[in-house]
């Protein structure tokens, strides 16, 4: 019921190309789901997020799809660059305590 | 601004011995802090929430007086792993949620534990 799972584990594409990681949830209490970017060696940083209400959302290159009633959420990476290669995870929050609940994470690669 | 800092960024300490590590908000009052592990290749798992001026809140099997957590201001939370041993071996990241908004966690640089 915790679980936010998360695929696929690797993601390799050209300089491009458009990536899509796919999470998905079982529990109702999310009210928040965001993405996080992570290099090695670093803290997450935010990248985009999204509330159940809401079902696309875009920030500059980054799309995130949200299909409530599937319990399914994705991340698009437009034109992606090879400083876009880092670890992507995607969260959800409970509303009530705000802790989150990571998936297991992308790695991606993206190649010139 | 949602600056979060961490020291050290890494420690290395013998087995036995006990580590502190600090989690500061730098422009913004944060009344909660979350403290992760994170194995290598692996995701980031919530450890405890830490409320200021309260005792912090552990996820299940997480060992409250190994990890001995303090909130004692509105910018500043500690994580003191005690009698490491190698296994405690991991990267360790705060974050901190802001107290004047309604969802963003923002999070720290991690610190690099090393337990010889």
């Amino acid at each position: 019921q915790q679980q936010v799972k998360q695929s696929p584990q690797s993601l390799i594409v050209q300089k491009g190309g458009i990536p899509i990681i796919n999470c998905a949830y079982e529990n109702t209490a999310f009210d928040y789901f965001p993405w996080y970017q992570q290099f090695p060696g670093k803290g997450p940083a935010l990248l985009i997020a999204i509330r159940p209400d809401v079902s696309e959302k875009k920030e500059g290159r980054f799309t995130i799809s949200f299909n409530k009633s599937a319990k399914q959420f994705s991340l698009h990476i437009m034109d992606s660059q090879p400083g876009d290669s880092a670890t992507y995870f995607c969260a959800a929050r409970f509303g009530d305590t705000d802790k989150l609940i990571f998936g297991t994470g992308t790695r991606l690669q993206v190649f010139p | 601004g949602a600056v979060v800092s961490q020291h050290p960024s890494r420690v290395i300490c013998k087995s036995g011995t006990s580590v502190k590590i600090e989690c500061r908000s730098l422009d913004f009052q944060a009344t909660t802090m979350f403290w992760y592990r994170q194995f290598p290749k692996q995701s980031l798992m919530l450890m405890a929430t830490s409320n200021e001026g309260s005792k912090a809140t552990y996820e299940q099997g997480v060992e409250k007086d190994k990890f001995l957590i303090n909130h004692a201001s509105l910018t500043l939370s500690t994580l003191t792993v005690t009698s490491a041993h190698p296994e405690d071996s991991s990267f360790y990241i705060c974050s901190a949620r802001d107290s004047t908004g309604p969802y963003e966690q923002y999070f720290g640089p991690g610190t690099r534990l090393t337990v010889t």
